[in-house]
């Protein structure tokens, strides 16, 4: 039972342009939502998170919207970049950080020159 | 940089072989994890631990076991290693409600 879904395996955006991720999620006991973004051969690296009390949160290039009706989260990333091309993993909470997070299976983004 | 290490970072070893994983961090934080990342699965959690001694379970512990004697170290073994236990695996740990990995520790079990 996948409880976060990320339902595109890929992705690709011409550079400069907007890149949109999108993240799915049934258990409405989450409450805190976090973005990673992983190189190969790497660790993931946290990008943005959201808790459930607020619908949008932004850092720089990075916007994470949360719409707790349709259990549905997404990342903006503007303008895309290059260095963006990475696999993106959405992961989720009950407890904010402390507790087990349940992730969704990646999607691959690929940024064109 | 979230002071986390792991060793190996590569190991390759037999079915039915122990093999043991550390996660190392330099601060003391109180909550460690392990996970592990397969195709299509996203990454799963293990076992976490949150303060010395204190261990709980994951979604896939099964084969798996923890340790934690001191704060800085978090092991995972697995006791008699099968196929099935060929994965990347990553540790965390918790700082200001978000979880920071390690660079990952690539396992083989031929």
């Amino acid at each position: 039972d996948q409880q976060v879904k990320q339902n595109s395996p890929s992705l690709s955006v011409q550079e400069g342009r907007i890149s949109i991720l999108n993240c799915d999620y049934t258990n409405s006991m989450f409450d805190y939502f976090l973005w990673y973004k992983k190189y190969p051969a790497e660790g993931p690296t946290f990008l943005i998170s959201i808790s459930s009390i607020k619908d949008k949160n932004e850092d720089g290039r990075f916007t994470v919207f949360l719409n707790k009706s349709a259990k549905h989260l997404s990342l903006h990333i503007v303008p895309s970049q290059p260095g963006d091309s990475a696999v993106y993993f959405c992961a989720a909470s009950g407890n904010f950080g402390n507790e087990k997070l349940t992730f969704g299976t990646g999607t691959r983004l690929t940024i064109i020159p | 940089d979230a002071g986390i290490t792991q060793s190996p970072r590569h190991k390759v070893t037999e079915t039915g072989t122990p093999v043991t994983l550390r996660c190392h961090q330099t601060e003391n934080h109180r909550y460690m994890y392990w996970y592990r990342q397969d195709p299509g699965h996203g990454l799963r959690l293990i076992h976490y631990s949150y303060g010395v001694k204190d261990t709980d379970k994951g979604e896939v512990s099964d084969g798996y076991s923890v340790s934690r004697s001191k704060t800085e170290d978090f092991l995972l073994t697995l006791e008699s290693a099968t196929s099935s236990q060929t994965s990347v695996y990553f540790c965390a740990i918790s700082v200001a409600d978000t979880q920071y990995f390690g660079p990952g520790t690539r396992l083989t079990v031929l």
